[in-house]
Order: structure tokens, then sequence, then C-alpha cells
């Protein structure tokens, strides 16, 4: 079946230090989406991106897709401490299911 | 902002006790999804529904799951006989009606099923 590899794991930084996450899937994708889920809550949807190449801004957050639709990053510029949770992508196949696929996530701590 | 609303919070069961999951999604979409997050780990989908019916299911949504809308705005996940391996996050998700999966769910906050 479909697998999302997500990593690191985790991550701790320093408050205004950068931070990444990389997505890979083991199959193309149609699209993929970014949810960050804060400590005890829920995924909330972030971003989608669909087209190969695609990178997108959030005010500090930068997302990309891959040129061959199996790999996307998220990277965060100057963290803060409200950036602190957990980063998930999640994907949906290029072909068949429409099934989303999350990956692992990356837990992000970030030291004041 | 629209919100995806899930009964109760936090339900404790004996195992093989009968468990039944609400979710009301959000009014005007029409895909609803059921998810569960075991403690730590990642997001796992159980089943898809559209058009009431299920869509997709995951090996995880086995004949002891089931789903259910029994009216507009209601959406039920019912395990008939808990496991104690069913302990767990499950979080009811909806997405726009129009654009359909491919789109940014809507999750709500979930519900910590606990089987002792």
């Amino acid at each position: 079946g479909q697998q999302v590899m997500q990593i690191p794991q985790y991550q701790h930084v320093q408050e205004g230090e950068d931070f990444t996450t990389y997505c890979n899937s083991s199959t193309t994708l149609s699209n993929i989406q970014w949810y960050k889920q804060r400590p005890g809550g829920h995924p909330v949807f972030l971003i989608q991106l669909v087209k190969s190449g695609e990178v997108k801004k959030q005010k500090r957050l930068t997302f990309q897709f891959g040129e061959a639709k199996k790999n996307s990053s998220l990277h965060i510029t100057a963290t803060q401490t409200t950036d602190v949770g957990t980063y998930f992508c999640a994907g949906i196949r290029a072909t068949g299911s429409y099934q989303l696929t999350f990956g692992k996530g990356t837990k992000l701590s970030v030291i004041p | 902002e629209p919100e995806v609303t899930q009964t109760p919070s936090h339900q404790v069961t004996q195992m093989g006790q009968e468990v039944i999951l609400r979710c009301v999604p959000i009014s005007n979409h029409l895909y609803f999804y059921w998810y569960r997050q075991i403690l730590g780990q990642k997001v796992e989908f159980l089943v898809s529904f559209y058009n009431n019916e299920i869509s997709e299911k995951s090996e995880i949504f086995d004949d002891q799951f089931s789903v259910e809308r029994p009216d507009g705005s209601n959406f039920t996940l019912k395990i008939r006989s808990t496991k104690l391996e069913d302990s767990a996050m499950y979080f009811c998700a909806s997405t726009d009606g129009w654009a359909g999966p491919n789109y940014g769910y809507t999750f709500g906050s979930g519900t910590r099923l606990t089987v002792v």
C-alpha cells in the first residue's frame, strides 16, 4: 500500500532558528496536504499543493512539491514559540484510491 | 468559522462493549471521514463516506466497525465489540462539497476512546 515517510521525527530548535520537515511518498501523488496538530489538539489544514514543482508561501512558512510529485517539504523561517506542534504531510495517490495517507509527522519544539 | 463537532470528547468503555462515536460535519460538506490516532502516532485512515455509502475503507475498518448517517446532520462510527487495541483518539473530518476528497479536510476535536 501507499506509504508516506516523514523526517525528522523530532526537531528541537532555538527560537529564531529555521526548521524544515521532509516528506516522501512511495507512489506518485495527485496532491499533498500539510496539517499542524498542536499538543492535545486535532490536525488543522494548512495548505494543499497540486502542481509539480509548486511552491507556496504562508508568511514564514514555505511549502514545496517535488517535480516528480513524490516528495514535499515545509520550511519555517525564524521559528516562534507559537510554531510548536506536530506537522504532518498527507498525500492522495495519483491513481485509484482517494484515501488521504498521513506521514508520521515531525514534532517541533521551540526553545525560547 | 464552521466546525466539525464530535461527541463525546472522552469515552471509557469495557472490552467487548459497543460504542457509538458521533460527529456533526460542516453543513454543506458532502464527504465524510473517520480517522484514528493512537497516542503519539500518525493519523490513520479508517473510512470515507459519500452519498450515503462507504467510498473506501482501510484494513483497520473490519466487520466490527460500521458508519451511518442517520439523519441530515449526524455521522456516526460504531464499534460493535471493542478491543483493548481500539483505544485511540478518533477524528471525524469532512471536506468541501464541490471539491470532494482532493481538498483540505476539516477535522473535529476528536473523541478519546479508552477500552479497559
